[in-house]
């Protein structure tokens, strides 16, 4: 596809109950990007994969967050008996090249608003 | 205390005014400054980097002043379209690819 696609857009989920949100990186692009952004908030980062390899996780909030990018394209953003606390819009990005950071536009998916009841 | 701080407002504006706002940023590391637009309900995308000499792209003036450590962005000739979420981002060499949000700031134009 054209742009970064992100699946479902929409997740309500019970408390307790276990998710999975995929992003589909623009096609070609090496570095994928996952971030939660809460309402009237700006997005925060939770992990940083280069290909396959998840080289940050250091804004994962808890072990319950896990992400993988198995084959360096498509990523799966998993979390585990979901809390109240996890509802948020969960955005993707990937870019093109980990090179010159100011050469290197992350372009966003639409995200997935995720409500945990 | 944040690491990227805006003013959240909203900014009311006069269709045809000019409005400016700034980010204060804490990390005296940063090296890579941008501005994203994000619509209601959308994706962020990203408006314009932020060079340290200052830069300008039509309407839309950024600046950059490293000492203060602080950006800015200026809108001259507001357009109702320009209602949106300016968020102001920052990188640091430590941070590899990441990047830092502030929380945004809001602006609305009005007819």
């Amino acid at each position: 596809g054209a742009g970064v696609s992100q699946s479902p857009r929409y997740k309500v989920a019970k408390r307790g109950q276990d998710v999975a949100l995929r992003c589909d990186p623009i096609s070609g692009h090496v570095s994928l990007f996952w971030y939660q952004q809460a309402l009237g908030q700006g997005p925060e980062f939770l992990t940083y994969f280069q290909n396959e390899a998840q080289l940050d996780k250091s804004g994962l909030p808890s072990d319950r967050f896990f992400a993988e990018r198995p084959e360096g394209s498509v990523s799966t953003l998993k979390i585990q008996r979901t809390q109240q606390e996890d509802s948020a819009v969960y955005l993707c990005a990937s870019s093109l090249d980990p090179g010159l950071l100011a050469k290197n536009i992350q372009y966003f998916g639409a995200g997935t608003r995720l409500s945990v009841l | 205390r944040k690491e990227v701080e805006q003013d959240p407002g909203p900014f009311n504006v006069p269709e045809g005014a000019t409005v400016a706002f700034n980010c204060t940023y804490s990390n005296s590391a940063s090296q890579s400054f941008f501005w994203y637009r994000q619509d209601c309900r959308k994706e962020p995308k990203l408006l314009m980097s932020v060079y340290s000499s200052g830069n300008e792209d039509g309407r839309f003036t950024a600046q950059l002043n490293r000492a203060s450590q602080y950006i800015s962005l200026l809108i001259r000739d507001s357009k109702l379209s320009d209602s949106a979420t300016y968020l102001c981002v920052v990188n640091a060499k430590a941070a590899g690819n990441k990047l830092t949000f502030g929380g945004g700031t809001r602006v609305l134009v009005k007819p």
